[in-house]
């Protein structure tokens, strides 16, 4: 079983529409909650952070970890055409910053 | 500020040869990693580090080595390249404080083995 599950996608939705992406894990011991963003040919960059668990927004983004179920979510209100991109979902564990374990990624098209 | 660089950008290898993929970070993190990645899979950590010369294996590490002689260098050495090692390499450089946390990524050396 891998460590993080991750809605493949791909997901296409209307400008304006709002977006769930969603991933599960199943190692209770990491405490970071992580979404990055990959445009296409760039490096992922660092999107959202939850450390232990709650909801975090930031803008229109919003994350949210239920420890009790193992599930991590990121929403995205009022999606714009800027929004779309690879969205990896990751967990780190609390002492180690080189550790990080990622979904597989869910591609995010949103169309005009 | 460069943050994290890699070179080279592309790079196309036969079968059996060796190569060394670079990267440098220039904010003084002392976690670095390299991560693989491959269609539908995600980042796949490779090797990884927690300060110079300190290493340690990663998900994916057969057929690759590391070293860490500085903080700022966190070469990635392919032994004798296979196709299957053909893929999008990313390094990171990462860093850890209290609550908080971020890992900032190079912009991907592309790979091929034919």
């Amino acid at each position: 079983q891998k460590e993080v599950e991750q809605d493949p996608g791909p997901l296409s939705v209307p400008e304006g529409a709002i977006v769930s992406l969603n991933c599960t894990y199943s190692n209770s011991a990491f405490q970071y909650f992580m979404w990055y963003r990959q445009y296409s040919r760039k490096g992922p960059e660092l999107l959202m952070y939850t450390y232990s668990s709650g909801n975090k927004e930031d803008g229109r983004f919003t994350a949210q970890v239920d420890k009790s179920s193992k599930y991590i979510s990121l929403f995205i209100r009022d999606s714009q055409p800027s929004d779309s991109a690879t969205y990896l979902c990751a967990i780190q564990p609390y002492y180690s910053a080189s550790k990080i374990i990622f979904g597989s990624g869910t591609r995010l098209s949103i169309r005009p | 500020n460069a943050g994290v660089t890699q070179t080279p950008k592309f790079q196309v290898l036969k079968t059996g040869q060796s190569m060394t993929l670079q990267c440098a970070q220039d904010m003084n993190h002392e976690y670095m990693s390299w991560y693989r990645q491959d269609p539908g899979m995600g980042l796949r950590l490779i090797h990884y580090s927690v300060g110079a010369g300190i290493t340690d294996q990663g998900e994916v590490p057969n057929g690759y080595n590391v070293s860490r002689s500085t903080t700022e260098d966190f070469p990635l050495r392919l032994l004798s390249a296979a196709p299957s090692q053909t893929s999008v390499y990313f390094c990171a450089s990462s860093y850890l404080g209290t609550e908080t946390t971020e890992a900032f990524f190079g912009q991907g050396t592309r790979l091929t083995v034919v």
